[in-house]
């Protein structure tokens, strides 16, 4: 498996509070994303980066925030958490880009009350 | 834009038959297509990919996906199917134009193998 973790895995908090999420890689790939899994929705992503201090936003990256200081870190951060947020997060990383495949992290799943 | 359908949400089929988990895509230019499964309470795992080449591609588990460019389609077949390959599958695609190898993801469709 490729060394990706994240944490924490489990979070309830409540609403309008800031929650941060971490994903940690020892790939040294340099593509990391955050998606969000929903029933019916399948995958959807909401930032990604393509090196340190670069980033940019994916279809529902409203009510987020990321930071990228390192290669190896990937920071997600629910500005203030609504219900709606309430998901399973999921990062990935790739080495490449385009062409190359991603590989996964085991998933944060978020509860907002 | 680039967009994948997975026109089935669930696909049943008996241990020992063969089994297709469809998926046609839209993208600019040529197509870069990936499947992956997710088993219960776990991350997504990497299947298999089609970049160029062999319409026939090879994976993981004794997967393989054939690629149909008139169709656009990208179909997942194994030709033995087992219990355990019960799971969530996805389907991707990425284009050549694409940004930081943004994919777009299919809504799954959920295999169920019984015995």
């Amino acid at each position: 498996d490729a060394g990706i973790t994240q944490s924490p895995r489990h979070k309830v908090t409540e609403t309008g509070t800031p929650v941060t999420l971490r994903c940690h890689q020892t790939e040294n790939h340099r593509y990391m994303y955050w998606y969000r899994q929903d029933p019916g929705h399948g995958l959807r992503l909401i930032h990604y980066s393509y090196g340190v201090k670069d980033t940019d936003k994916g279809e529902v990256s409203d009510g987020y925030s990321v930071s990228r200081s390192k290669t190896e870190d990937f920071l997600l951060t629910l500005e203030s958490a609504t219900s709606s947020q309430t998901s399973v997060y999921f990062c990935a990383i790739s080495e490449q880009g385009v062409n190359y495949e991603q590989y996964f992290g085991p998933g944060t799943r978020l509860t907002v009350t | 834009a680039q967009s994948v359908a997975q026109p089935e949400d669930q696909v049943n089929v008996a241990e020992g038959n063969p089994l297709t988990v469809k998926c046609t895509y839209s993208v600019s230019g040529n197509p870069y297509l990936f499947w992956y499964v997710q088993y219960p309470n776990r991350g997504l795992q990497f299947l298999l990919k089609y970049i160029t080449g062999d319409n026939l591609v090879k994976g993981s588990y004794g997967f393989e996906a054939e690629f149909n460019k008139s169709q656009t389609s990208f179909h997942l077949k194994k030709p033995s199917a087992l219990v355990s390959d019960s799971a969530l599958y996805f389907c991707a695609v990425s284009g050549p134009g694409t940004n930081a190898g943004k994919s777009t993801f299919g809504d799954g469709t959920t295999l169920t193998v019984k015995p």
